[in-house]
């Protein structure tokens, strides 16, 4: 059966300093990563998807950026974190398209907080 | 693009009674559409979902339908528990050439003991 992994589970970070989250998906292969940001209290901001290694799309412009080095490998960084940026960071899996659409799959999500 | 809206954002229900939570969609090409619960402090969990060749699926307490006519589905739960208090989100997607789920911006259920 598929798992997906996140790491850390929670941090703690200065503003300014950088970040650097992990994903990685086992039971599986190829297939599509994402990364949401859920603020306290609301809803899931889609921030990278990937369908692919070397894919990344962006939806929102911020100082966030988005790699994918191995296919069940996804990470999510930043240079310069902005108090902005505290949220619940979700990675998320979906697999091949089946007829009708595919079921998109969480992992347990890191909680960051920049003071 | 899809957009997809909720409603209502919170709603309080006895316990023992039934939940309704609504969704309207724009994109007519959408065909897919999930509902995930997602609990204080944990990720969303998929609860249900269906998929545009039908117009109605039960998984005991859970039900939701939809209208594509009306672009719109629901969630219902019957005989509330407690434990049904949480955040339900509902999503939709097409698979024609579209890897995103556009996501509602959720409800907040509380079931009163």
């Amino acid at each position: 059966s598929q798992t997906i992994h996140q790491w850390p589970a929670t941090l703690v970070q200065p503003v300014g300093s950088p970040l650097s989250l992990e994903c990685t998906v086992e039971g599986t292969s190829n297939p599509n990563l994402y990364w949401y940001r859920q603020a306290a209290g609301r809803g899931l901001q889609l921030l990278f998807y990937s369908v692919g290694i070397g894919q990344i799309s962006s939806e929102v412009p911020q100082n966030l950026s988005a790699s994918r080095p191995q296919d069940r490998q996804f990470i999510l960084s930043s240079k310069k974190l902005l108090l902005s940026d505290s949220g619940f960071y979700l990675c998320a899996w979906m697999g091949g398209w089946v007829a009708g659409g595919n079921e998109q799959f969480f992992g347990p999500g890191t909680r960051l907080t920049v003071l | 693009g899809e957009n997809v809206e909720q409603h209502p954002s919170t709603l309080s229900v006895q316990e023992g009674d039934s939940a309704v939570i609504k969704c309207t969609y724009s994109d007519s090409a959408s065909n897919y559409f999930p509902w995930y619960k997602q609990e204080l402090g944990k990720r969303p969990q998929l609860i249900i979902d269906i998929r545009s060749n039908v117009g109605e699926k039960k998984d005991q307490r859970i039900a939701v339908t939809l209208n594509k006519t009306a672009k719109h589905f629901s969630l219902h739960i019957t005989e509330t528990q407690p434990e049904d208090s949480a955040v339900y989100f509902c999503a939709a997607t097409s698979n024609f050439g579209n890897e995103k789920l556009t996501f509602g911006t959720g409800t907040r259920l509380t079931i009163i003991p």
